[in-house]
């Protein structure tokens, strides 16, 4: 079957640097995806990966390893609105979007 | 403002009966997708459409029907609801079907009872 695996919860400072990592076994790879949500909110699109390596947007970073089945979302400089949810996605052969249950990422002053 | 627009916000429902969830967009995205969204759970999706004309069934179609007669509307009904129904839905859309990044609307939180 296919599945993607985040950590539940997270737990940071803020001004700190957090690193929310995701696993995946899928049928295909077409690419990774990461979105923010808010709670009571719609998810919002962060970063895309489709080849390994670094992609950097401001305090955002993407990391993939396809080989590995691994990415990891890097946030530097927390700020307290970064409290909310981080969904990884994985594009399958289909094209279809696999999700994973989301990681709460907590910020403490 | 371009988006996607969700309506209700919020509803609750007796077992039983029929409820259409509607979702427009001003983008002119090809595609369009419904989810639902658990707790503790991923988003999973019900039914997506690549483009005007055409559905297809995703993870979880059981119980619920689509049509997409134009580019802008995808309605989601539900024929005769069920207490498992019972969820957070979202529909999205992008440019060109699979390839691209989709957009979320703000979603409607149905409760049936």
């Amino acid at each position: 079957g296919q599945n993607i695996d985040q950590p539940t919860e997270m737990t940071a400072t803020e001004g700190a640097i957090v690193q929310i990592n995701c696993t995946y076994q899928t049928s295909g790879f077409n690419g990774l995806f990461w979105y923010q949500q808010h709670a009571g909110e719609a998810p919002t699109f962060l970063s895309y990966n489709v080849l390994d390596g670094l992609e950097e947007k401001g305090r955002f970073s993407s990391f993939l390893s396809r080989s590995k089945g691994y990415s990891y979302l890097l946030l530097k400089e927390l700020q307290m609105k970064d409290s909310a949810s981080y969904l990884c996605a994985v594009r399958d052969s289909n094209y279809q979007l696999i999700w994973g249950a989301g990681t709460k990422l907590i910020i403490k002053p | 403002i371009a988006g996607i627009t969700q309506a209700p916000t919020s509803q609750i429902l007796a077992a039983g009966r029929r409820m259409t969830l509607r979702c427009t967009q001003d983008m002119r995205h090809n595609a369009m997708y419904w989810y639902r969204q658990d707790l503790g759970l991923g988003l999973r999706l019900i039914h997506y459409s690549n483009t005007a004309g055409t559905t297809g069934k995703g993870e979880v179609p059981d119980g619920y029907s689509v049509s997409r007669a134009n580019t802008d509307d995808f309605p989601l009904t539900l024929a005769s609801a069920v207490p498992s129904q019972t969820s957070v839905y979202f529909c999205a859309s992008s440019a060109r079907g699979g390839e691209d990044t989709q957009y979320f609307g703000p979603g409607t939180r149905l409760t049936v009872l």
